[in-house]
């Protein structure tokens, strides 16, 4: 059972335009973080949030943690190729051990 | 400040065999955790070391098993393995102990089992 589901799965634009992808759960968590992973390396933390209803905006990246911190999205900003790779959200319930991984959106941005 | 090294970045190896990989934390961090991650999936995981005593461990079974050393680094090993073990084996490093939420991960070492 997936604790968290990311959608879209897959997903295709061009250089310049605008996207978001989602992040939901049923469950609370006390954290959640959202990771860039290429292909042949390990998940790259890109940034954690931890109060419901917070925004933090990393360049052309914003990042929102839902107000029940159920669920978050991440959207981007004028797209570049460089921005091509799978993002993964992951989470912690309450104080546990596990980061919970969603299965990711594989984006790829053509230019 | 070195990075998370993980050993070997390929392996292929086949049923029933067994297998050592094996992970060199960031300097300054003594926790270590390992996850797989299996194709097209997101990473799921396996446990967690913090000062040489396993402290958190997620839904695999015992034939998963590890260690982790004075120095903090740690190896993953895997007994009988099965078709399915085929993923990308993750390692990350963190410091502060439980609490710490920012992981960095190696590159992987990618099992195939055959």
């Amino acid at each position: 059972t997936q604790l968290l589901e990311q959608s879209p799965q897959f997903l295709s634009i061009q250089e310049g335009e605008n996207l978001t992808v989602y992040c939901n759960s049923s469950s609370v968590f006390s954290s959640l973080q959202w990771y860039r992973q290429e292909p042949g390396e390990g998940p790259v933390l890109l940034v954690t949030v931890v109060t419901g209803g917070e925004v933090k905006k990393l360049k052309r990246l914003t990042f929102q943690f839902g107000d029940a911190r159920k669920d978050s999205s991440l959207h981007i900003t004028a797209a570049q190729p460089g921005d091509t790779g799978l993002y993964l959200c992951a989470g912690k319930v309450n104080s546990g051990y596990a980061l919970n991984f969603g299965k990711g959106t594989s984006l790829l941005v053509t230019p | 400040e070195t990075g998370v090294t993980q050993s070997p970045t390929h392996l292929i190896k086949t049923r029933g065999q067994q297998v050592t990989l094996r992970c060199s934390s960031q300097s300054g961090h003594n926790t270590v955790s390992w996850y797989q991650q299996a194709l097209g999936q997101g990473p799921q995981f396996i446990f967690q070391y913090y000062r040489e005593e396993e402290n958190g461990r997620g839904n695999f079974p015992p034939r998963f098993s590890g260690l982790q050393f004075p120095n903090y680094s740690s190896e993953l090993n895997v007994n009988a393995l099965e078709l399915d073990d085929s993923a990308l084996y993750l390692c990350a490093s963190s410091s502060g102990g439980r609490t710490n939420e920012k992981l960095f991960f190696g590159s992987g070492t990618q099992l195939s089992v055959l």
